[in-house]
């Protein structure tokens, strides 16, 4: 069984600070995908970063980081310098399938406030 | 249009009606997605459609929701004898190919249950 799970229902911080996103996982398979998406107050949600199972690597864009680590299951997304436009409610999300799939397994989302 | 257009915006209905829920696609992309999200809950696949093909309806909850796909663009989602617990927004996506991190979402439409 495929699950994600998101412990932080909200944060909020103060504009400037930094701030990290918590996501861990469970899936049985070796091949997959994880997800970060971002669903501002408007509604539609908007992709981040897709990782496959077998990059570590942990990527940075702008002020997005994501890190990756698999001995915990873990696919964290920290936003450094947080600005008032971050705020908006982050799903995490995973295809068991590694396959490309459109049958994401998504978490319950965080969402974060940023406070000017 | 620009984007992913989804009518109506938001709809409450009383227990037992029928409703149908719009997605206007990107122009030109062959697949849309349906999803939906429950309070507090994470994204839930209902139905996919690409192309021609028949589509993907693994993901509906029960057999008072179907989805149609006219002329591969407008699309509608239907659900009959509503209940509370379809209260949700059901949100929209489509793509050129069936890539779901290539995909548009639209701002979704919220169904409140009476």
């Amino acid at each position: 069984a495929q699950k994600v799970t998101q412990a932080q229902t909200e944060i909020s911080v103060v504009e400037k600070e930094d701030v990290t996103l918590d996501c861990v996982y469970e899936t049985r398979d070796t091949t997959y995908y994880l997800f970060w998406y971002k669903q501002p107050p408007s509604g539609e949600l908007v992709f981040l970063i897709r990782r496959n199972s077998f990059d570590e690597q942990n990527e940075i864009s702008g002020r997005y980081s994501w890190n990756f680590q698999k001995s915990t299951s873990s696919f964290n997304f920290t936003i450094t310098a947080s600005q008032v436009v971050d705020s908006a409610v982050y799903f995490c999300a995973l295809d068991p399938s590694g396959a490309g799939s459109y049958q994401l397994t998504f978490g319950k989302g965080t969402k974060l406030s940023v406070i000017p | 249009g620009a984007g992913v257009s989804q009518s109506p915006s938001n709809k409450v209905t009383e227990k037992g009606k029928d409703v149908e829920l719009r997605c206007d696609p990107i122009s030109g992309h062959t697949a849309l997605y349906w999803y939906r999200q429950s309070l507090g809950q994470g994204l839930e696949f209902l139905i996919y459609f690409q192309g021609n093909s028949a589509p993907d309806k693994s993901g509906l909850p029960s057999d008072r929701f179907s989805a149609e796909r006219t002329g591969g663009s407008v699309s509608t989602l239907t659900i009959q004898r509503t209940q509370q617990e379809d209260s949700a927004v059901y949100l929209c996506a489509s793509s050129l190919r069936g890539a779901i991190t290539e995909a548009f979402f639209g701002q979704g439409t919220r169904l409140t249950v009476v």
